[in-house]
């Protein structure tokens, strides 16, 4: 079974850093690159980072782009979203997923921006 | 940046009825590298379609996806009750960012 199983969310104050991590089964993580998403309460779907199978290629969205960093352990089969100098509007279900278009993807994990 | 934009916002419909969910990008997608997702409350996206117009694994065949350009569509067959939830349509041409459409809403009557 194809499983990401996510842990890391909670309630942080403005200013504060979170990291968020991805655990793979099932399928050989190395040969995948992998995408996290948010889901603001309420709202829709943003993208928002991209990690090669080997970790060399990034991307992020503008949103979070000098505050987020992602990255990957493969030996662990783990995804990771280190955030930093989080702000009210970070307030989120973040998402991590196989691939994009996203075929896999973990139960979700809420992370509170609040004082 | 490109930009999706989905119509209607909501739908109230009843079951066995047929549904077009439209997106319209921007600019034109190259290779047709648009996908389709259901989110029902609760729960993560589920991928339904992939490059505008294929399955994914294990979705019914009474969901179909076409359009090329600036212009895709998402169309339900045959409404069932399990079929309600919001549907997005993502690019993923070129660099990213690779966003979402606002989402359409499909409710039963």
């Amino acid at each position: 079974q194809v499983h990401l199983v996510q842990s890391g969310g909670g309630l942080v104050k403005p200013g504060g850093s979170l990291r968020l991590s991805c655990e793979a089964s099932g399928f050989i993580f190395s040969d995948y690159y992998m995408t996290w998403f948010r889901q603001a309460p309420g709202k829709g779907l943003e993208w928002l980072s991209y990690i090669s199978g080997g970790g060399d290629t990034v991307y992020y969205s503008d949103s979070v782009k000098g505050r987020f960093t992602v990255s990957r352990d493969n030996a662990k089969k783990s995804l990771y979203l280190q955030m930093n100098s989080l702000r009210v509007e970070d307030t989120a279900l973040y998402y991590c997923a196989r691939s994009n278009p996203a075929r896999i993807w973990g139960q979700g994990t809420m992370v509170t921006v609040s004082s | 940046e490109i930009v999706l934009t989905q119509s209607p916002g909501t739908l109230s419909l009843s079951p066995g009825e047929r549904v077009s969910l439209s997106c319209r990008a921007s600019q034109s997608i190259s290779s047709r590298y648009i996908a389709w997702y259901q989110q029902k409350p609760g729960q993560a996206p589920r991928l339904l379609i992939y490059d505008a117009s294929n399955r994914a694994t294990g979705i019914p065949d009474r969901f179909s996806g076409s359009g090329s350009g600036t212009d895709f569509t998402l169309t339900i067959s045959r409404l069932e009750p399990e079929d309600l939830g919001i549907f997005y349509c993502q690019h993923y041409s070129g660099p990213p960012p690779w966003t979402f459409g606002q989402g359409t809403r499909v409710e039963m009557k």
